[in-house]
């Protein structure tokens, strides 16, 4: 177990809907990465937020949103989803903000659109 | 742009013997370089990772790595599978002054009893 949690585990929707994932860092880390897991394009980073502000940004589609909030968990928003956006979204948690500390990863949430 | 080659998709090992699965990485600095595992079901774990220094480096679960520089390269070991090793491993690198990590395609490992 990491202590890094993420609800749901499982998020079955529709084309065209809106989800949002959660994740809560492990205790003391400061810093939200987000991933997105797909068979096609494999482990992207999508966005890190550092003590509630954006830090870095991947290669996050505009119809994704993500914010941190002021007791450090984090929601990603996904809107008008197409199907090519099922896939596995990992939350990760590190005490700062540089790769040098190590990331630890939450179990995801599997996201199928139909 | 960093970027991760993992040249091996699938690997299938007998329970016992000897895995090294390859990485290559592209990055114009002192990268800093990381090994994942994911087992079924499960999210990424942190088995090694490397700074600066040694350039052979020790892991959880029995695992070593070693970095090349003049290779590009960051080959992960271990002498004596178990059919537990069984999983998706992931190599990355992440920029020193930087926060993001860039990940290979991954190798899935298969042991045979």
């Amino acid at each position: 177990d990491s202590g890094v949690t993420q609800t749901p585990k499982h998020l079955i929707t529709a084309t065209g809907q809106r989800v949002t994932l959660r994740c809560s860092p492990r205790s003391g880390d400061l810093s939200v990465y987000w991933y997105q897991q797909s068979l096609d394009q494999g482990l992207q980073f999508l966005i890190q937020y550092y003590n509630g502000e954006e830090r870095a940004k991947g290669n996050i589609l505009e119809r994704f949103s993500a914010q941190q909030f002021p007791d450090l968990h984090s929601e990603l928003n996904l809107s008008s989803l197409e199907l090519g956006d099922s896939a596995l979204y990992f939350c990760a948690s590190s005490e700062r903000v540089t790769s040098y500390n190590e990331q630890f990863f939450g179990p995801g949430t599997r996201l199928t659109v139909l | 742009a960093q970027s991760v080659t993992q040249p091996d998709i699938h690997i299938t090992v007998s329970e016992g013997a000897s895995l090294e699965l390859r990485c290559n990485y592209s990055y114009g600095a002192t990268p800093y370089l990381f090994w994942y595992v994911q087992s079924p079901g499960q999210g990424l774990q942190l088995l090694l990772k490397y700074f600066s220094g040694d350039t052979l480096v020790q892991g959880i679960k029995g695992f070593e790595a070693e970095f090349k520089r003049s290779q590009s390269s960051f080959n992960l070991r271990k002498p004596s599978v178990h059919w537990s090793d069984a999983a998706e491993y992931f190599c990355a690198v992440g920029a020193a002054a930087g926060n993001k990590l860039t990940f290979g395609g991954g190798t899935r490992v298969l042991v045979k009893p």
